[in-house]
């Protein structure tokens, strides 16, 4: 059972715009930034948005996050083939001490 | 370019050991936190551990904490999980990330390629 709550599946097809959520409480979402993470198969994480909204070089304008209260959202516009992969939110948590991710949700592009 | 690679990883037994490394190159080690963060097989992602840049602060995730030390070694630009009393569950791949921050908020980046433990009889 994660702390951090996200759809364990999400889907859409070419050239659709998905939104995955991520749902959390005042000690993680509602007190510090959220970040977002894309898993490859078989490979490792990489950074695809940082506090909340913010994208790393390199990854296309396509991707997208906000975050209000305590939940936050990933949005991917103009879905693509090469989007098709698992997605990980993830907060610090003040009350447990501890950084926290969501369970993950696999992205099928169909 | 900043690289992070990990070693150590193998098979193991319940109540074994296991020392996994991180080393570092394209960046300088010793001004970032570092954590290491598992993924057990077809799970999720578990935070484990994190250290401050000189090493002299560590936290772990309630699942480690007594049995896990992570460390660093800044004159070589590597970053350690001990990991002790391993139990089947500790089954996952261990994946060391650098802890970037822009003063108040934290993210990791990058993450390396990760190292197997599998802790079986």
């Amino acid at each position: 059972q994660s702390v951090l709550t996200q759809p364990p599946s999400a889907s859409g097809t070419p050239g659709q715009r998905v939104t995955i959520s991520c749902s959390g409480s005042s000690s993680n979402i509602g007190s510090n930034t959220v970040n977002w993470y894309q898993q490859l198969p078989g490979t490792a994480p990489k950074l695809l948005i940082y506090s909340n909204n913010q994208r790393p070089s390199g990854v296309p304008d396509r991707f997208s996050g906000s975050k209000s209260g305590t939940s936050a959202s990933l949005a991917i516009s103009g879905l693509q083939s090469e989007d098709e992969a698992d997605y990980y939110c993830a907060a610090w948590d003040h009350s447990l001490s501890v950084w926290v991710f969501g369970g993950g949700t696999k992205l099928t592009v169909l | 370019e900043v690289q992070l690679v990990e070693s150590g990883g193998g098979l193991v037994q319940p109540g074994g050991s296991l020392r996994l490394s991180c080393a570092a190159s394209g960046f300088t080690f010793s001004g970032f936190w570092m954590h290491w963060v598992r993924q057990a097989p077809g799970k999720g992602l578990v935070w484990v551990s994190r250290i401050y840049s000189d090493g002299s602060h560590t936290i772990y995730a309630d699942s480690v904490k007594g049995r896990f030390t992570i460390s660093r070694d800044n004159a070589k630009n590597t970053l350690y999980l001990q990991m002790n009393s391993l139990r089947a569950e500790d089954t996952a791949v261990y994946y060391c990330a650098r802890d970037c921050s822009n003063g108040d908020y934290h993210w990791f980046d990058p993450w390396g390629q990760g190292t197997l433990v599998t802790v079986s009889s």
